[in-house]
Parts: C-alpha cells; sequence; structure tokens
C-alpha cells in the first residue's frame, strides 16, 4: 500500500522560531513531493516541491530537504510567523505529471504563538 | 480566473437521503479530482477525471458513492443513501496537463 507517513500531528512553535515537519514514504517510485498548506475553512494549496533530482529546495522562508536514500523529506519553516498557522500535508505521487494522483501524509497542524 | 468553484457550502441532510455535490473547475483544465477530507482518515482521494473520463476511482468508498463530468466545465459527486459516516468536507480539485493541483473551498457535508 502506498503510504506517506507525517509527524508530528500538532506543532506549537513561538515567533520567530523555526517549525519542522517530517514526511516519509514507501514507494521508491515516486518522484514528486509537494508540500501543501491549508487555512482554515479553505482547501489546500500548493506551497513548494521538490523532485528527488536535488537534495534541498528554498523559497522564502520555506525549505524542503529531501533524503532519497532514507526515503524521507521535511518542511522547514524559518522565522516562523503567527500568518503560518494553519494544517500542513506532505504528499507524493511518481511520473512526470506532477498533478497524478497524490498520496498524502495525514497533517501537522502547526501554532505559531506571538 | 474564479478558482475552482464548490457548490453547496455547507449540507446539511438526514440518513438515507441523496447528496449531489457540484464542482466547477478552472477553465481549461484537463483533470479533475475528487477528495474527502475528515479527522481520522485525512485527505483520501475519491476519483479522478482527465478530458472527462473517469481515470482511477479505487478510492470510492462505496457504491453509494458515484461521480460524473458531463462536460469539461462540470462535475457531480452524488452519495445515495447518505450515512453519518459520510460526514466530512468533500474537496474538488482540478489541474492542467498534471501540473499543480488547484482545490476548491471545500463542501462541508453534515447526515445527521
Amino acid at each position: 500500500q502506498q503510504q506517506v507517513k507525517q509527524s508530528p500531528q500538532s506543532l506549537i512553535v513561538q515567533k520567530g522560531g523555526i517549525s519542522i515537519i517530517n514526511c516519509a514514504y514507501e514507494n521508491t517510485a515516486f518522484d514528486y513531493f509537494p508540500w501543501y498548506q491549508q487555512f482554515p475553512g479553505k482547501g489546500p494549496a500548493l506551497l513548494i516541491a521538490i523532485r528527488p533530482d536535488v537534495s534541498e529546495k528554498k523559497e522564502g522562508r520555506f525549505t524542503i530537504s529531501f533524503n532519497k536514500s532514507a526515503k524521507q523529506f521535511s518542511l522547514h519553516i524559518m522565522d516562523s510567523q503567527p500568518g503560518d498557522s494553519a494544517t500542513y500535508f506532505c504528499a507524493a505521487t511518481r511520473g512526470n505529471n506532477a498533478g497524478n494522483m497524490l498520496t498524502f501524509g495525514g497533517g501537522t497542524r502547526l501554532m505559531v504563538k506571538p | 480566473d474564479a478558482g475552482v468553484i464548490q457548490s453547496p457550502r455547507h449540507e446539511v441532510t438526514e440518513m438515507g437521503q441523496e447528496v449531489t455535490l457540484r464542482c466547477k473547475p478552472i477553465s481549461g483544465h484537463d483533470y479533475l479530482f475528487w477528495y474527502r477530507q475528515t479527522m481520522m482518515r485525512g485527505l483520501e482521494l475519491l476519483i479522478y477525471f482527465n478530458n472527462n473520463v473517469p481515470i482511477d476511482d479505487s478510492g470510492m468508498p462505496e457504491d453509494r458513492f458515484s461521480a460524473k463530468m458531463p462536460n469539461a466545465s462540470f462535475s457531480t459527486l452524488k452519495i445515495q443513501p447518505s450515512e453519518p459516516r459520510d460526514s466530512a468536507v468533500y474537496f474538488c480539485a482540478s489541474s492542467f496537463i498534471g501540473d499543480e493541483q488547484f482545490f476548491g473551498p471545500g463542501t462541508r457535508l453534515t447526515v445527521l
């Protein structure tokens, strides 16, 4: 069964701190790993994504670190802000079509305290 | 573009009733996905279409669930008969040539 395991389920971080969310996958055929951000009452929205040909991708305060041998990837939010408080989902899929079937992790509810 | 449009935003119904959820994908997108989100099971893909054709419906939980896409700008997810365990938020998403998926705001379904 294709699974993506995400941890922690919830995370509380002080403003300015670093938020770290981890994911592990089983299917070695996965080759596209997006992170989605979801605010209450809204649908998930793509935040950042990585392919396994690189070990790290950074966009502003958000960085994905990827460890292919360990089949793990993580999201780092630097200088976390109260506006970052949301639920974050990692996901994985395979194939050139990134919009194909996504397997989602269970989600992490992040709260950034002012 | 207005993004993915879903209706209704909230639906409250009684067990045994038929429920129809609607989705209008982003114009020009050729993939459409239906998801269900619950606290217990997270985000689950129910079914997806490519060019209006169902490609994979292995996530549809039971025969009580059905989905159609009669044209490129409209899709429905029907539950008949509905049960309390169907209570969830249902999302529709669309993408273009398998690129980024754009999610709608969701329909919160409550079955009493």
